[in-house]
């Protein structure tokens, strides 16, 4: 299957720092990126979906001017988590798919935030 | 009600056994369907996808499509240890929202 980079895999930030977390499709032009939030042993809650060149869709729920969404190019997709508080620590998941929408995406490895 | 529900487990097979996962859908016009293994502290990955109903075999895994009882499922032959995790059962819906809608997953032990 295609390849998705997501960086850092973990990451350790002081509340009220901002966090950026890449994702990067390696093989493929990911037309649309998801990002999605899990907490322990819980499903996958989808916060945004966002398409190369134009304003993510956030899901309700979820603060757009606390969780930033860039999808500045077909390859690279970031969110960055500003003023990080310790409710945030959470594993952050995104994924990328390529073509129409019944095909299947592809995850990155996942970032676990831990605000302390 | 949830769009996408699974038993939570977790659900406990002895090797060599056939695991059965079980996944209901609640909007009739879905027309794709994934499952996904979550191994702990790991993303997701993709086992299989099937889009027509019947089954659809890979391996030792086999996929269980019926529409018209909005029901999938997830058959693992001759299950091993390396088996255990969480599966995730994810629906394409209808209509013009086209993300995966996921249940809670299903966390499936294999006994050595």
């Amino acid at each position: 299957g295609a390849v998705v980079s997501q960086h850092p895999s973990r990451v350790i930030c002081k509340s009220g720092t901002s966090v950026k977390i890449e994702c990067r499709s390696l093989d493929f032009q990911a037309t649309t990126m998801f990002w999605y939030r899990q907490f322990p042993k819980q499903s996958l809650m989808l916060m945004a979906t966002s398409n190369e060149g134009s304003k993510a869709t956030y899901e309700q729920g979820v603060e757009k001017d606390k969780f930033l969404i860039n999808h500045a190019s077909l390859t690279l997709s970031t969110l960055t988590v500003t003023s990080a508080h310790p409710e945030d620590s959470s594993f952050y998941i995104c994924s990328a798919r390529e073509g129409q929408p019944n095909t299947e995406a592809f995850f990155g490895q996942g970032t676990r935030l831990t605000v302390v | 009600q949830k769009e996408v529900e699974q038993n939570s487990g977790p659900l406990s097979v002895p090797e060599g056994a056939i695991a059965s996962l079980n996944c209901t859908y609640s909007d009739r016009g879905s027309q794709s369907f994934f499952w996904y293994r979550q191994y702990s502290g790991k993303s997701p990955e993709l086992i299989m996808f099937i889009y027509s109903n019947g089954d659809k075999e890979d391996g030792r895994f086999t996929a269980q499509l019926n529409k018209a009882s909005q029901y999938v499922s997830l058959l693992i032959r001759d299950s091993q240890p390396s088996d255990s995790a969480t599966y995730l059962c994810a629906v394409l819906p209808s209509g013009s929202a086209r993300q995966l809608t996921f249940g809670s997953g299903t966390q499936l032990t294999v006994l050595p």
